[in-house]
């Protein structure tokens, strides 16, 4: 079992640009979640999916961002129009059913975006 | 919605000495709690986690206790090693499996 995977590792992209980050859940896992982390900061729900459904968004702002699990292929969590403010690690996990009722919840190794 | 705040930020230990790190969280529906370890540059990793009806949870030199009337929760390390320095995380969700973490303690064990 690969674990979850996540790519790219490292993104660096210019202000205004768009910034696309993919996320494959572990083998069997159908709930993702979506977590951003500054630096020395802990880390901030942003949106859990499952397959083809948006379970919960609070965390996710308002604008320029999105994020999707389609029924074939990776979970994507999209930033529009990039602002420095969006420096981040952003880490996906994923778990087999309700964190709540299945417990753990297995993250990627994350995705960090520098903004220049 | 669930606040989890864990206090203090850094804690610094002498190797072998015991550390423990503490977790309030706000939404009494919360009913799973577990504990991450974040070492620099690195995925988080469970360590140990604790459902609402259980007090205490012992794995080797880790344990877990919560306290549900008072919304504590606290992170046990017996016998620090160098090898345990590293930013751990507290967790609480409730019904909608939502896993709200705390900011993060940064754990130094001096050899």
């Amino acid at each position: 079992n690969a674990g979850v995977m996540q790519n790219p590792r490292h993104l660096v992209r210019r202000r205004g640009q768009e910034a696309r980050l993919r996320c494959s859940p572990m083998k069997g896992h159908s709930h993702v979640y979506w977590y951003r982390q500054l630096p020395e900061e802990g880390l901030k729900f942003m949106v859990y999916l499952q397959k083809e459904n948006i379970i919960d968004e609070s965390g996710m702002p308002k604008e320029r961002f999105s994020a999707e699990f389609p029924k074939e292929g990776p979970s994507i969590l999209r930033i529009q129009q990039v602002v420095r403010g969006d420096s981040a690690a952003y880490f996906c996990a994923s778990s087999r059913g309700l964190a709540l009722n299945t417990g753990e919840l297995f993250f990627g190794e994350g995705s960090r975006l520098t903004v220049l | 919605g669930e606040n989890v705040e864990q206090h203090p930020s850094t804690l610094s230990v002498q190797e072998g000495d015991s550390a423990v790190i503490k977790c309030t969280y706000s939404d009494s529906a919360s009913n799973y709690f577990p504990w991450y370890k974040q070492e620099l540059g690195k995925r988080p990793q469970l360590i140990i986690d604790i459902r609402s009806n259980v007090g205490e949870k012992k794995d080797q030199r880790i344990a877990v206790t919560l306290n549900k009337t008072a919304k504590h929760f606290s992170l046990h390390i017996t016998e620090t090693q160098p090898e345990d320095s590293a930013v751990y995380f507290c967790a609480a969700t409730g019904a909608n499996s939502k896993l709200t973490f705390g900011k993060g303690i940064t754990l130094s064990v001096r050899p």
